[in-house]
Parts: structure tokens; sequence; C-alpha cells
């Protein structure tokens, strides 16, 4: 199996500032795809960002971008500009391409929480 | 309403008891999964199916069964419920025929096995 590993159990930011948050994960496969999924408190698991693993450049979505560092099996997100409703957990995941079972491999989370 | 329906949406089991947790989707997906949620684990998965007829195990499938009804539908069973299947489940499906790999979730179910 593959394995995702988040090291941050649990950040916190001040609303409005910018906060990192941290995953590698390890694979022999060349060709992949890298996901953050937010849940809150809801419960929900919302996509938040991909990156395909052959893309050299970082995926953005409005405030939220990826650091993608493929010889270092490293796949951060940035969080810009915090805001409240970001106050969540952030799981960070990995997918083989198919064949196979083409299922998600998940990291332990982080706990994020946005400080008014 | 929502893509990816899961029933029901929190249940509380004793040790024994058979239970089924249920999934619909109207994406016409034809993959969909089942994943649990253990706090400190992150999700991990339980079956999978990629049609009707294919339907394989996943990384902690011992104590569950799953059946495929239709494409729609893909159930999760607990034939004798045990403590330690408390848990969040969720279903998830996907389609990466057209290169997009995202996979949807439902809401999840919260399973308390007393």
């Amino acid at each position: 199996a593959q394995t995702v590993t988040q090291s941050q159990p649990e950040m916190s930011v001040q609303e409005a500032e910018t906060v990192t948050l941290s995953c590698t994960y390890d694979t022999s496969e060349n060709n992949y795809y890298l996901f953050w999924y937010k849940q809150p408190p809801s419960r929900q698991m919302i996509l938040v960002i991909r990156q395909e693993a052959y893309k050299q450049q970082n995926a953005t979505e409005n405030r939220f971008s990826v650091n993608f560092q493929k010889a270092a099996k490293s796949f951060s997100l940035k969080i810009s500009d915090s805001q409240l409703g970001d106050t969540a957990m952030y799981f960070c995941a990995f997918m083989k391409p198919p064949p196979g079972a083409n299922n998600l491999f998940f990291g332990t989370g982080t706990r994020l929480t946005v400080i008014p | 309403d929502a893509d990816v329906t899961q029933t029901p949406r929190n249940r509380i089991t004793k040790t024994g008891k058979r239970i089924m947790l249920e999934c619909s989707q109207t994406k016409g997906h034809d993959r969909m999964y089942w994943y649990r949620q253990d706090p400190g684990l992150g999700l991990r998965l339980i079956y999978y199916s990629f049609d009707v007829k294919d339907i394989n195990k996943g990384e902690i499938s011992d104590g569950y069964s799953v059946s495929r009804q239709a494409q729609a539908k893909f159930s999760l069973s607990l034939e004798s419920a045990i403590p330690n299947q408390t848990a969040l489940y969720f279903c998830a499906t996907s389609d990466p025929s057209g290169g997009n790999h995202e996979q949807f979730f439902g809401p999840g179910t919260r399973l308390t096995v007393l």
C-alpha cells in the first residue's frame, strides 16, 4: 500500500494570514495523482485541489495552491488569506492511475483552526 | 439534491446485529467505493466495485460484505457487528474515463456499535 504522511496533527492560523500544510508520500510509481480534501464539522469530504504528477506546474485554485516537489515526494498545501470557513480537517491523498483499484490512500489529516 | 447519498446518516446498534449501510448516486458513475474513517487514521478502503458484476476487496474488508444492486446502488453490510467497527463510513464514486480522477463522497454514516 502507498503511504501518505501528514506530520502536523493540528495547526492554527490568524484570519487573513497564510498557512502551509505539509504532506509527504512514498511510492515507486512515476505517474500518479495527488489531492487535498477538506472535511469541515459537517463531515462532508470536499475536494480542495488536485495535482497530476506528470505536470510540473503547481496547481492553484483561488486561495489554495500546492507546492509539488516530485523528487522529494512532497505535496504541501498553502492557504492564503485564511477565512473562518477554512476551519476543518485537511487530508492529503494519493492515487495510482488505472489499471487497479484507482482508490485514494489518505494521510491521517491535519486539523486547521482559523482564529478570528 | 445531493449526487451521492447515504442512509442512514447515523446508526446505533448492538454487538452481533446485522446492519446494512446504503449508498445511492445520480452521477452515472460506474466506480463506487466504501471507505472507513477512524480518528487519527484517515480513510481506508473497505470494498470497491467497477460495475454490478465486479466487486473487489480493499485494505480492510474482513467483517464486511457488499452488494452492487445496480449501477447507482452500492450497499455495505456488517453481518455481525462488533464494537471496533464503530466508525464513520463513506461511500464514493468516480469516473476516470475523461481523465478526471476526482472521487465524489457521500455525507457519511456514523455507526456506533455498543
